[in-house]
Order: C-alpha cells, then sequence, then structure tokens
C-alpha cells in the first residue's frame, strides 16, 4: 500500500542552523501538507500547498518557515534559523484531493533543538 | 472548548470490552477524521465521515457525528491490548481554503490484556 515517507527521522541540530525536512508524499496525491507536534501537545496545521503554491497557512507559518516541491515526488519544508521551541515532531501529509479526503500522514521527523 | 476536543482525556479497559471515544467543535465543518498515535509515531487514520453521513462502520470502529450538536463518537468494540494508543479527532472546517485540520488533544487509550 502507497504511504508517505519522511527523512531524516530524527534531526538534531544548533540553534540559529537552518534544517529542510524532507517528504515523499503519496504518488498520485496532488494536495501536501505539514502539521508539527510539540512533545506532550497537540497536533498543530502549518502549511497546505496545492499546485506549486501555498493554499494556507497557521500563524505558527512565518517568515523563518517555507515549503518547495522541488521536482515530482519531493515535498520539502525549511526552517531556515532554527529556534529552541521549533524542537518538535514534523509529519508531511497528503490527500489525493481537497475537500473532504483523507489526509495520510507520514512517521514525522523528530527535529530537536540545541 | 477549543475545536475538536475529546473526552475521555484517558481511558483505561480490560481486553474484550469496548472502548467509546467523544469529540466536540465549535465551527461547521466539512468532514471530520478520526487518527490513531501508537506513542512517538505517526498519526494512522482511521476513518473519514462526511458532514451530511451520520454513521460509518469499518470493521471494529463505529464513527457517528452530530453535526447538530457539534460532535462525534468513535467505538471501538471487542478491544484488543494491540488498541492502546492515542486517538484523536480532526476537523476540516468549511471556512478552509486549504483542507487544513484541527487535531483535539486525543484520548489515551490502555487495553489490559
Amino acid at each position: 500500500e502507497p504511504e508517505v515517507t519522511q527523512t531524516p527521522s530524527h534531526q538534531v541540530t544548533q540553534m540559529g542552523q537552518e534544517v529542510i525536512l524532507r517528504c515523499v508524499p503519496i504518488s498520485n496525491h496532488l494536495y501536501f501538507y505539514w502539521y508539527r507536534q510539540i512533545l506532550g501537545q497537540k497536533v498543530e496545521f502549518l502549511v497546505s500547498f496545492y499546485n506549486n503554491e501555498i493554499s494556507e497557512k497557521s500563524e505558527i507559518f512565518d517568515d523563518q518557515f517555507s515549503v518547495e516541491r522541488p521536482d515530482g515526488s519531493n515535498f520539502t519544508l525549511k526552517i531556515r534559523s532554527t529556534k529552541l521551541e521549533d524542537s518538535a515532531m514534523y509529519f508531511c501529509a497528503s490527500s489525493a484531493a481537497g475537500g473532504p479526503d483523507t489526509q495520510y500522514f507520514g512517521p514525522g521527523t523528530r527535529l530537536t533543538v540545541l | 472548548s477549543q475545536q475538536g476536543e475529546e473526552d475521555p482525556q484517558a481511558l483505561s479497559i480490560q481486553e474484550g470490552e469496548n472502548a467509546t471515544m467523544n469529540c466536540s467543535y465549535k465551527t461547521s465543518i466539512n468532514n471530520l477524521q478520526w487518527y490513531r498515535q501508537n506513542s512517538g509515531r505517526g498519526l494512522v487514520h482511521l476513518i473519514l465521515i462526511r458532514s451530511n453521513e451520520r454513521e460509518k462502520h469499518s470493521g471494529r470502529l463505529r464513527v457517528t457525528l452530530d453535526t447538530s450538536k457539534k460532535s462525534s463518537s468513535l467505538l471501538i468494540t471487542a478491544s484488543r491490548a494491540a488498541d492502546t494508543a492515542s486517538y484523536f479527532c480532526a476537523t476540516d472546517a468549511s471556512h478552509n481554503a486549504g483542507n487544513m485540520l484541527t487535531f483535539g488533544g486525543g484520548t489515551r487509550l490502555m487495553v489490559k490484556p
């Protein structure tokens, strides 16, 4: 069964460094998402992406964050200058269609900012 | 409560018993989805119910949706120790342009063998 994959599974970085989290959505999906979950807290929406542009973003997704679909398979989340509070599990998700369609989540990347 | 709040926060039952988890939300929705998360792992999609549906079944799972009360319930019948996990509801609000899901805080279910 097709699944969303994410790399790396765990990323440790120093505060102020740039990180790129990578995702490979399910191949025939058109809608892509990033969420994050700080330890012990709710899963929070960051951004949705369709047709090579951002559809919606949350207040968390400030100028330090950016997303890109550099080729036909990858979907990346970049954090330009990481902060301690960016430490979280980051989940990528994809769906075949918009609206009431299932979002399938990847296994997550645990980001630790020291 | 915030959009997509589950109760109870924690539930402990014996294997073979049924587990019921509830979710309440505030705004109009396109759909509501239930996910499962094992500790420290990813989110596994369980079931999606659309705003015009009232009940859906999938194996041992039964989900109901009451849009007049803005609430949903997830019933797991004949629970197994392997069902131990956190369960989240997530709503896709009608006013969202980008299919943003809003998650609740989850119910931690423990099924004792």
